[in-house]
Formats: structure tokens, sequence, C-alpha cells
């Protein structure tokens, strides 16, 4: 069964220091991996996706993400955090299969606490 | 612009009581689905459809239904079944199924509380 892990229920980080959110996956065979955010009592909004490629994933807001494939990780990381980057940050991972229905399995999601 | 309407924004269930919560998009996808968010568990999947007239049960299915007879609209009940409705609801929709590197896009949500 695939199955996508954020170890870090919140991370604290001083605004404009790099921050780093960590997830790791398991899945059958090749991964999409999503990572999305959301704002309190919003929906969630996509940040940006590896598909295959480039190991670094360029998204929105000056996010990136790293693939490491032997290490089954996907971290969400971004050079100079801001304020507004606070939110709760979850990670997403489908099987790249095509044919038929196929499932997304979102992390647990891990909250992200800038301080000024 | 478009996007994933949601509504209502907050409901209230009383004991017994079926409550139909409302998601129309208008981004011409063919696949929708439904979320339940607790604290701490992430996002679980109640029902999907990939195409109108067509729908299957996700993880948490039991006290829910859905139907989908137009592709811009997939309501949810919540019945008198489901015990422990509380939580908060989010609507997605996605372009057609098979393109599965394609994201989700998501709806404000419906905060669902029992009286």
């Amino acid at each position: 069964a695939q199955s996508v892990a954020q170890p870090e229920d919140q991370v604290n980080v001083a605004e404009g220091n790099p921050l780093t959110v960590k997830c790791t996956y398991s899945v059958s065979g090749n991964p999409y991996l999503f990572w999305y955010v959301q704002y309190p009592n919003r929906g969630l909004q996509f940040l940006l996706k590896y598909i295959t490629g480039d190991n670094l994933v360029k998204g929105s807001y000056g996010f990136e993400a790293e693939f490491n494939k032997s290490q089954t990780s996907f971290h969400l990381k971004k050079p100079s955090a801001l304020v507004s980057d606070s939110a709760l940050y979850f990670c997403a991972v489908r099987p790249s299969s095509s044919g038929g229905y196929q499932k997304v399995t979102f992390g647990t999601g891990t909250k992200l606490q800038v301080i000024p | 612009d478009g996007g994933i309407t949601q509504s209502p924004k907050y409901l209230f269930r009383k004991e017994g009581q079926n409550v139909t919560l409302s998601c129309e998009q208008n981004l011409n996808h063919d696949a929708m689905y439904w979320y339940r968010q607790d604290p701490g568990q992430g996002l679980r999947l109640i029902y999907y459809s990939q195409i109108v007239n067509d729908f299957q049960k996700g993880d948490i299915a039991e006290g829910y239904s859905v139907s989908r007879e137009k592709k811009e609209s997939f309501p949810l009940t919540v019945t008198s079944a489901q015990k422990n409705p509380t939580a908060f609801y989010l609507c997605a929709s996605s372009i057609f199924q098979d393109l599965s590197n394609q994201p989700q896009h998501f709806g404000d949500g419906t905060r669902l509380s029992i009286l």
C-alpha cells in the first residue's frame, strides 16, 4: 500500500532563514509527487509537482522541492522564509501508472510557523 | 475566473438529520472528489467520480452518499448513519483522471458541526 510520511507536525523557522519541510513516500513503481499549502479555513493550493526528469523542482511563491529516489524523499524548501509562508503543508503521492483510477495519498500535514 | 465553489461554508446538523454539501466547478474537469479533513489525520477520500453518472467509494464512504448528474456538480450527502460527521469537508476536481500527473484543484471547504 502506498503511504506518505511527514515526520514533523510543526516546523518553526525565523523570517529570512531557509526552511525545509520533510516528506518521505512509499509507492509501487515510479511516483508522481505533489506539494500543497493550506491556509486557515481554506482549501489546498497546489505548489509544485515532480513527474520525471530534473530532481530539483521549482514551484510557486519561491518554493522548490528535491526528489531523492534512493531515499524516497521529496522535501520542500525555500531559501528565505516569509511570515506569510506560515500555513499547513501537505505532501501527496500517486503512482505514475496509466489506466484506471490512481489513488492520491496525502500526508498528515506539517504546520510551518515563520517567526518575525 | 474558473474554480470550485463549495457551499455553505458552515453547516450544522441535528441528530437524525441528513445534510447535503454542494460542490460546483467551472473548470471543465472530468474527475471530482470528496475528502474529509480531521486535525492531524490529513485528507481521507470519501467518494470520487471520473465521469458523469458514475462514482466510486473511497476509503471512508460509510454514512455518505453522492450523485454526479452533471459534469459541473458533485453534491455530498452526510446521512444520519454517519455518527461522527464533525469535520472539514473538501471538494476537489482534476482534469481527466488518467492524466495522473495533474494536480487536484480544491474548493474552500465546508465545516460541518453537530448541534
